[in-house]
């Protein structure tokens, strides 16, 4: 059975206080991995897509790696406008562009 | 680029009655929407998949005669949830798609329902 699992599913951090996100997978065929960043009470904000294991991307203090079982978002020296819950989701290789997304990660960052 | 709206950003009803949404792609042509429902502190659950001029398709357990999807056009897709109950109140996001074989989904910003 496909499986998308996040953890943490709180974290707290300090500003500048760097830290990484998990995802780990089971799919049968995977057709690219996105991150999202949701605000409460607001929809999903597109971060990054990653489509093969070993490749990366960085946007500010963000940066998604991807290996076969998982992918990391890493955050740089946070700061507190980086509070969100952040959404690993993936697009698999049947069900036309259908997305399946994990529990998501609380990220809290404090001044 | 990409922008996707959603109305009304938040409703209330009364029990038994029916609620429609509008989820519309504001500089886009979307062959394909996507409806979520998202309960507190959990993530997005895809309830069904529409695209224009064709019927919707419908996840494993969501009733199909009881949340009715409509794509009459490639910008608008609208959600109605008839005969609403209370455990229908949630947060109900749409997502579009420029075509069938598009990786991205650009997001609205959501409906919170709330069913009295």
């Amino acid at each position: 059975e496909d499986q998308v699992t996040q953890s943490p599913e709180a974290l707290r951090l300090q500003e500048g206080e760097s830290s990484s996100l998990n995802c780990s997978y089971t799919v049968s065929g995977l057709r690219g991995l996105f991150w999202y960043r949701q605000d409460p009470g607001k929809g999903p904000e597109f971060l990054f897509t990653l489509y093969s294991a070993g490749e990366e991307k960085e946007k500010e203090r963000l940066k998604a790696t991807l290996t076969k079982k998982e992918s990391f978002l890493h955050i740089t020296a946070p700061k507190p406008e980086d509070s969100a819950t952040y959404l690993c989701a993936l697009r698999m290789n049947t069900g036309f562009q259908k997305l399946v997304f994990g529990t998501g990660t609380r990220l809290l960052v404090s001044p | 680029g990409a922008v996707v709206s959603q109305h009304p950003s938040w409703v209330i009803c009364k029990s038994g009655t029916s609620v429609k949404i509008e989820c519309r792609s504001l500089d886009f042509q979307a062959t394909t929407m996507f409806w979520y429902r998202q309960f507190p502190k959990q993530s997005l659950m895809l309830m069904a998949t529409s695209n224009e001029g064709s019927k919707a398709t419908y996840e494993q357990g969501v009733e199909k005669d009881k949340f009715l999807i409509n794509h009459a056009s490639l910008t608008l897709s609208t959600l109605t949830v008839t005969s609403a109950h209370p455990e229908d109140s949630s947060f109900y996001i749409c997502s579009a798609a420029r075509d069938r074989n598009s990786y991205e989904q650009y997001f609205g910003p959501g409906t919170r329902l709330t069913v009295t």
